[in-house]
């Protein structure tokens, strides 16, 4: 069973902020949080990960709370190209598991 | 960088026929291959870890004389689908891990039509 709960579909308006959840509320202390992206028919995309610290790069920023058992991925700035299936995932050691993942539907 | 090419993107066979999935890590050295399959509208679903040099590992209720893993060298992994039927039909993706800690580089993956 997938170790992370996640809504099932989530809207944004275009240009504003989208703020994805993600409950993980059995991670280990070694686990990381990864976020990944998969358009329609594609290889998933990797966004960012994170195992305490709050994570930024050039795609997104990853909030993870101070008990480590949720996290929310921020894309700033979101656009219609961000629209996505995107996967939160616990694991460590090359052990991913997959969840259903969020579908994002960004709307202009 | 970090690459992973998988070919061919689409292919359509007949049944009773085998297909062979291509994944090369082009700018790195993929010691491990991970296979996944995905049916429509849902998840992916891990099916076996090919490590180079050594036998494949598959996940509980995957066929392996069915779906033949070889990892040839630190740069290519295939999937070969034998004796494909309709029900294989699916989407096919490969993985290989960037660094131990660093998260996954995906293919394309492989849209496999069983006719």
């Amino acid at each position: 069973d997938a170790k992370t709960t996640q809504p099932t579909s989530m809207d944004c308006a275009e240009g504003r902020a989208a703020n994805l959840p993600c409950n993980h509320s059995t991670i280990s202390g070694n686990e990381y949080v990864y976020w990944y992206r998969q358009i329609h028919s594609q290889g998933p995309q990797y966004i960012i990960h994170g195992l305490k610290n709050n994570e930024t790069n050039e795609m997104a920023s990853l909030i993870i709370t101070e008990d480590r058992k949720s996290s929310t991925l921020i894309l700033p700035h979101a656009t219609l190209r961000d629209t996505a299936v995107y996967y939160c995932i616990v694991g460590s050691n090359y052990q991913l598991i997959w969840g259903a993942g969020t579908k994002l539907i960004i709307k202009p | 960088g970090a690459v992973v090419s998988q070919h061919p993107s689409r292919v359509i066979c007949k049944s009773g026929t085998s297909v062979k999935i291509e994944c090369r890590s082009l700018d790195f050295q993929a010691t491990t291959m991970f296979w996944y399959r995905q049916f429509p509208k849902q998840s992916l679903m891990l099916m076996a870890t090919s490590n180079e040099g050594s036998k494949a590992t598959y996940e509980q209720g995957v066929e392996k004389d069915k779906f033949l893993i070889n990892h040839a060298s630190l740069t290519l992994s295939t999937l070969t689908v034998t004796s494909a039927h309709p029900e294989d039909s699916s989407f096919y993706i490969c993985s290989a891990p960037r660094d131990p800690n660093y998260g996954y580089t995906f293919g394309s993956g492989t849209r496999l039509t069983v006719v």
